[in-house]
């Protein structure tokens, strides 16, 4: 069955250092999204993607995230300036097409800590 | 979006059905309701979703009522596997938003 792959499994990193965080989503799928989950919260979306644009982003995209697909298969977060508070699950998603009668599916998560 | 209330935990013995609830009462006539659910910290994994018309597949049935103001998730024999925090969303495409919204969910506890 596909599936959305990402790696690392985990990643750890020093404060202010750059990370990249990477997804191969399914083969077919069109849109892509990454959500980030803080210990003990709830799932937080952060960004969608599509067409190589962002589509939408919350408040919590600021300037040090940005979002890429570098190529035909994979699709990157990279966070330009690691703060603590960056410290989370983040997984990312993808979807066949773009609407509420199509379901989103999510790879296992990146856990980042932020040393 | 609509909003979702559904129980902060429930529980449920092994091999019997687990019969989540949710309410929805601003749901809207384009928005759909969807299950997912998220075991330990692993990614959400999605279970069914409808309109109005109940629906099955080969993990769920999903019960919507007429007024489609609530719905509930029938996982039929329940497995410890089972046991997971499962989210309720309702989700409509409007413009160039279609991001799925995650609510805290209800923690399911499956005993043996």
């Amino acid at each position: 069955e596909p599936e959305v792959t990402q790696t690392p499994s985990h990643q750890v990193t020093q404060m202010g250092q750059e990370v990249i965080l990477r997804c191969v989503p399914i083969s077919n799928h069109l849109y892509f999204y990454w959500y980030r989950q803080i210990l003990g919260q709830k799932v937080e979306f952060l960004v969608s993607f599509y067409n190589n644009e962002i589509s939408e982003k919350s408040e919590i995209f600021d300037d040090q995230f940005s979002v890429e697909r570098p190529d035909g298969s994979n699709f990157t977060l990279k966070i330009r300036s690691t703060k603590l508070e960056d410290s989370a699950m983040y997984f990312c998603a993808s979807s066949e097409i773009r609407g509420p009668n199509t379901e989103a599916f999510f790879g296992q998560g990146t856990r980042l800590t932020v040393v | 979006d609509a909003k979702t209330t559904q129980p902060t935990s429930m529980d449920c013995a092994e091999g019997r059905a687990a019969n989540l609830p949710c309410n929805h009462s601003t749901i809207s006539g384009n928005e759909y309701v969807y299950w997912y659910r998220q075991i330990h910290s692993q990614g959400p994994q999605y279970i069914i979703h409808g309109l109005k018309n109940n629906e099955t597949n080969e993990m769920a049935s999903l019960i919507i009522t007429e007024d489609r103001k609530s719905s509930t998730l029938i996982l039929p024999h329940a497995t410890l596997r089972d046991t997971a925090v499962y989210y309720c969303i309702v989700r409509v495409a409007k413009n160039r938003d279609d991001k799925i919204i995650f609510g805290k969910g209800t923690r399911l506890h499956i005993l043996p």
